[in-house]
């Protein structure tokens, strides 16, 4: 069974960090290019980031949003995901999800883990 | 940055009805577009990838068509279960975007 595993969020004051991590399972982690993708309460979906995977170098890509405070890594040893978040911002209060979301055939998308972010 | 604008935002309708919603990109993506299906307090499900291939386990009651800048999903026959919000995905350029949403109602 294809699973993902959110971990990580909590409360954390405005300028602070966290690491959100992300354990995959029951599918070839390392074959998969990787996103985060949010939502605020309330509200929409917000495509985050991605790592693609070793046959592309792990390049990675992000919202206007959260470039230059967020870093998108992966350990395909251990099958993970991580996102390092600094410098948050209230309006990064979100759900955060992990997942492949556009590989064709299976669809890969964790369960969530919240991140409150407070002033 | 690619915008994605989906109408209608909202719409009622009944079971058994045929509904349409529609997604508009602002320049052309080269059917890379996937369609997603959210419950209040659930996980978003994907139902259509590729613009009209339907994920596997989906009903066939939903179908994707569409190609460059609007795509639509249709479902042919509402069922209760299928009250929830849609929301389209385009990956063809960085960054990925999704359109704003659109709840689908119990009339």
């Amino acid at each position: 069974e294809v699973q993902l595993v959110e971990f990580g969020g909590g409360l954390v004051q405005s300028g602070g960090s966290l690491r959100l991590s992300c354990a995959g399972s029951g599918f070839t982690f390392s074959d998969h290019y990787m996103d985060w993708v949010r939502q605020a309460p309330g509200k929409g979906l917000e495509w985050v980031a991605r790592i693609k995977n070793k046959d592309k170098s792990y390049t990675t890509e992000y919202a206007a949003s959260v470039r230059d405070r967020f870093t998108i890594s992966r350990d395909d040893s251990k099958n993970s995901l991580y996102l390092q978040m600094n410098s948050l911002k209230t309006e990064d209060t979100a759900l955060y999800y992990c997942g492949d979301i556009t590989f064709p055939g299976t669809h890969i998308w964790g369960q969530g883990t919240m991140v409150t972010v407070s002033s | 940055d690619i915008q994605m604008t989906q109408s209608p935002s909202a719409m009622s309708a009944s079971v058994g009805d045929r509904v349409t919603i529609t997604c508009r990109a602002s320049q052309g993506i080269n059917n890379y577009l996937a369609w997603f299906q959210q419950k209040p307090g659930k996980v978003p499900k994907r139902l259509i990838y590729t613009a009209s291939s339907l994920q596997s386990g989906v009903p066939s009651r939903f179908s994707g068509s569409g190609s460059g800048t609007e795509f639509t999903l249709t479902i042919s026959s509402l069922q209760p279960e299928d009250f929830a919000t849609y929301f389209c995905l385009q990956y063809e350029s960085y960054p990925l975007t999704f359109g704003q949403g659109t709840k689908l109602e119990i009339k």
